[in-house]
């Protein structure tokens, strides 16, 4: 069945460092993929999201290109901020527009 | 404020007795979800309404979990006979019928169970 495998964490980064969270993905045909992220406190929201392979999302520096020849959704950045600090979650629509979410990454960025 | 509100943000509950979560979707809204987020694990799927069509449950892990959703607005998640391991945060989502894939998720009630 469809599902998404991401990156274990926990991720402890300098800040201004470089960001990759990884995320693959097994689904039928050619769905969108989502990146959310959950902010110490709050719920999650949407970061970013690709519908159609080798498109890019991009959002507050934080960018993920869909690749269908490696079904994978990565994310990066190219310099992290102590406001960044959040746990990540890559997702891959279900029926019903439900979601299947990966396990969450937990991002602590250290100034 | 437009966003999707749950109350209570945390309740703490004895092993046996019944818990009511409440979720206040956006304005508008049509669809309605609830997930379950374990401490170590991703967003397990509960249950997911949509305007007056008879809701998705495939989710529930058992049938002490129910939920209703009131005049397609506010949404009841019912746990019966609370165990340990429904200690978890409880999750509530919701999406216009113009842009279903965008999930707007509220703060979460963090349910312990002693």
């Amino acid at each position: 069945g469809d599902s998404v495998t991401q990156m274990e964490g926990p991720v402890t980064l300098s800040e201004e460092a470089f960001l990759t969270i990884n995320c693959t993905y097994t689904a039928t045909g050619y769905p969108s993929l989502f990146w959310y992220v959950q902010y110490p406190g709050e719920g999650l929201q949407l970061l970013l999201k690709a519908t159609k392979a080798d498109d890019k999302g991009s959002n507050k520096g934080f960018e993920a290109t869909y690749r269908k020849e490696t079904t994978s959704f990565h994310l990066e950045k190219g310099s992290v901020q102590v406001s960044d600090s959040a746990v990540y979650f890559c997702a891959l629509p279900r029926t019903g527009n439900q979601f299947y979410f990966g396990t969450g990454t937990s991002l602590t960025v250290i100034p | 404020g437009a966003g999707v509100s749950q109350s209570p943000s945390n309740k703490v509950t004895e092993k046996g007795k019944d818990v009511e979560l409440r979720c206040d979707p956006i304005s508008g809204h049509t669809a309605l979800y609830w997930y379950r987020q374990s401490l170590g694990q991703g967003l397990e799927f509960l249950i997911y309404f949509q305007g007056n069509s008879a809701p998705d449950k495939s989710g529930l892990p058992s049938d002490r979990f129910s939920a209703e959703r009131t005049g397609g607005s506010v949404s009841t998640l019912t746990i019966q006979r609370t165990q340990q391991e429904d200690s978890a945060v409880y999750l509530c989502a919701s999406s216009s019928s113009r842009n279903q894939e965008t999930q707007y998720f509220g703060p979460g009630t963090r349910l312990l169970v002693l």
